[in-house]
C-alpha cells in the first residue's frame, strides 16, 4: 500500500505570514488514467474534515485563494499565502488512486505563534 | 445541499457488534461511490471502507477485513457499516463520506467506543 508522509508535523505560524506543508508518497501517485488523485483536507478544532484541494491543485468551491496545491509524482505541497486565524487546525494529504486502498498522511497541526 | 447524517454509534464490549447508518440527501445517491473514514481519539484520519455506486465493488483497510461490511440501500438513500468482532482499537469517530477518491462531503461523525 502507498504510505504518505508529511512534514512538518507541527507548524507554528505568524498571522499574515506564509506557510507550507510537504507531503510525500512512497510511490508515484500518477494513475493509469493519467490523473493524480492527491487531495488536501483541513480539520478545524471540533469539526469534521473539509476538502480544500483535489487532484493536486484544484481548489474546492468556497476555499479562499490563499490556499494552493502543487506537486507531481511523489512530492506535493500545500501553501497558505497569508495565514489567518481561521486556518488553525490539522491538514491532511490523501492519496485516492484509481481504486482503494486509500491512505491519509499523518497530519500537520497548524497553530498561531 | 448535500447532507450526510450518521447514527448508530455507542458503547460496545470487545467482541461485540454495531451497525452504523448514514442517511444521504441533496444528491443522487445511486451515482456515487461512498466511504467510511474513522478517527481515533486524538489521532489522524484513517480510510476504512468504500463501496462502488452499484455495490459491485467493496474495499476495506486490512485491519477490518473479515470483520466489517460496507453496504448500501439505494431505496433509502442510506449507507451502512456492519462492524463485528469489535476491538478496542476500533474506538473512533466514524465519518460517512461521499465518493471514492473524491471524499468531497463529510458527515458530522458518530462515536464508537469499544470497552468493557
Amino acid at each position: 500500500d502507498v504510505v504518505m508522509t508529511q512534514s512538518p508535523l507541527s507548524l507554528p505560524v505568524t498571522l499574515g505570514q506564509p506557510a507550507s506543508i510537504s507531503c510525500r508518497s512512497s510511490q508515484s501517485l500518477v494513475s493509469s488514467d493519467g490523473n493524480t488523485y492527491l487531495n488536501w483536507f483541513q480539520q478545524r478544532p471540533g469539526q469534521s474534515p473539509r476538502r480544500l484541494i483535489y487532484k493536486v491543485s484544484n481548489r474546492d468551491s468556497g476555499v479562499p485563494d490563499r490556499f494552493s496545491g502543487s506537486g507531481s509524482g511523489t512530492d506535493f505541497t500545500l501553501k497558505i499565502s497569508r495565514v489567518e486565524a481561521e486556518d488553525v487546525g490539522v491538514y491532511y494529504c490523501f492519496q485516492g488512486g484509481y481504486r482503494p486502498p486509500f491512505t491519509f498522511g499523518p497530519g500537520t497541526r497548524v497553530d498561531i505563534k | 445541499e448535500v447532507q450526510l447524517v450518521e447514527s448508530g454509534g455507542g458503547l460496545v464490549q470487545p467482541g461485540g457488534s454495531l451497525r452504523l447508518s448514514c442517511a444521504a440527501s441533496g444528491f443522487t445517491f445511486i451515482y456515487y461511490w461512498m466511504a467510511w473514514v474513522r478517527q481515533a481519539p486524538g489521532k489522524g484520519l484513517e480510510w476504512v471502507a468504500s463501496i462502488k455506486e452499484d455495490g459491485s465493488e467493496r474495499y476495506y483497510v486490512d485491519s477490518v477485513k473479515g470483520r466489517f461490511t460496507i453496504f448500501k440501500d439505494d431505496a433509502k438513500n442510506s449507507l451502512y457499516l456492519q462492524m463485528n468482532s469489535l476491538r478496542a482499537e476500533d474506538t473512533a469517530v466514524y465519518y460517512c463520506v461521499r465518493a471514492g477518491w473524491e471524499l468531497d462531503y463529510w458527515g458530522q461523525g458518530t462515536l464508537v467506543v469499544v470497552s468493557s
